[in-house]
């Protein structure tokens, strides 16, 4: 069974502050990586992919992988209010059909 | 670009009353995927379609669930019968292809009470 693990939360930083949003992973052959934005009552939106070593960036958010040690990570810098929401971290297996895996999200809290 | 549609939005039944979900994905996605969410929970894959082919249903409980895409577009997930711990939200979402990195799109969701 494979298992995708983020801490519940809530996460709670200040308005400006640097959000850490971490996952680790069972299945080492995951080789694709997500990260999803789901505010309440609303359906889950991709924020990134990651699937190389390292970091990548796309504007206030950095996705890091680490295939070694089986974690993802997603930085928000700067955050705002309108940040608040659960943040899922997703896999994907490689082979034949790419099925993915869901965490059950970390819910981020950003304070004025 | 019109995104995926769902319906109904909101669904109330008694426990062992059937109940059907409806998916329309984004026009050209091959590959169209059924959710269930329950309430503080990620979503949980219950069928992967590619095309009107299913790629994965291992999550499926087929003894009460049922899903179809007859002509590799529209897909409908039905209940039969249902239970008291099958209220959570239904999600759809839709992706161009089957590659790993391909970007899923989801639909609004189908939020379903079963008392």
């Amino acid at each position: 069974q494979k298992e995708v693990e983020q801490n519940s939360g809530p996460l709670s930083v200040p308005e400006g502050a640097i959000a850490s949003l971490n996952c680790t992973y069972s299945d080492r052959g995951s080789q694709s990586f997500f990260w999803y934005r789901q505010y309440s009552g609303k359906s889950p939106e991709l924020i990134m992919f990651i699937y190389s070593n390292g970091d990548k960036e796309d504007g206030r958010f950095t996705a890091q992988l680490n295939k070694a040690s089986q974690y993802v990570s997603l930085l928000i810098r700067d955050s705002q209010p309108s940040d608040s929401a659960t943040y899922l971290c997703a896999m994907s297996e490689p082979g034949g059909s790419y099925i993915p895996t869901f965490g059950r999200g970390t819910s981020l809290i950003v304070h004025p | 670009e019109a995104g995926v549609a769902q319906s109904p939005r909101y669904k109330i039944i008694e426990k062992r009353q059937s109940v059907a979900f409806w998916c329309n994905p984004i026009s050209g996605h091959a590959t169209l995927y059924w959710y269930q969410q329950i309430l503080g929970q990620g979503p949980k894959l219950l069928i992967q379609f590619q095309n009107n082919g299913v790629v994965d249903d291992s999550q499926l409980p087929k003894d009460r669930f049922s899903a179809e895409r007859l002509k590799g577009v529209d897909s409908t997930l039905k209940i039969q019968p249902a239970k008291l711990e099958d209220s959570a939200v239904y999600l759809c979402a839709s992706s161009l292809d089957l590659a790993g990195h391909e970007t899923q799109y989801f639909g609004p969701g189908t939020r379903l009470l079963v008392l």
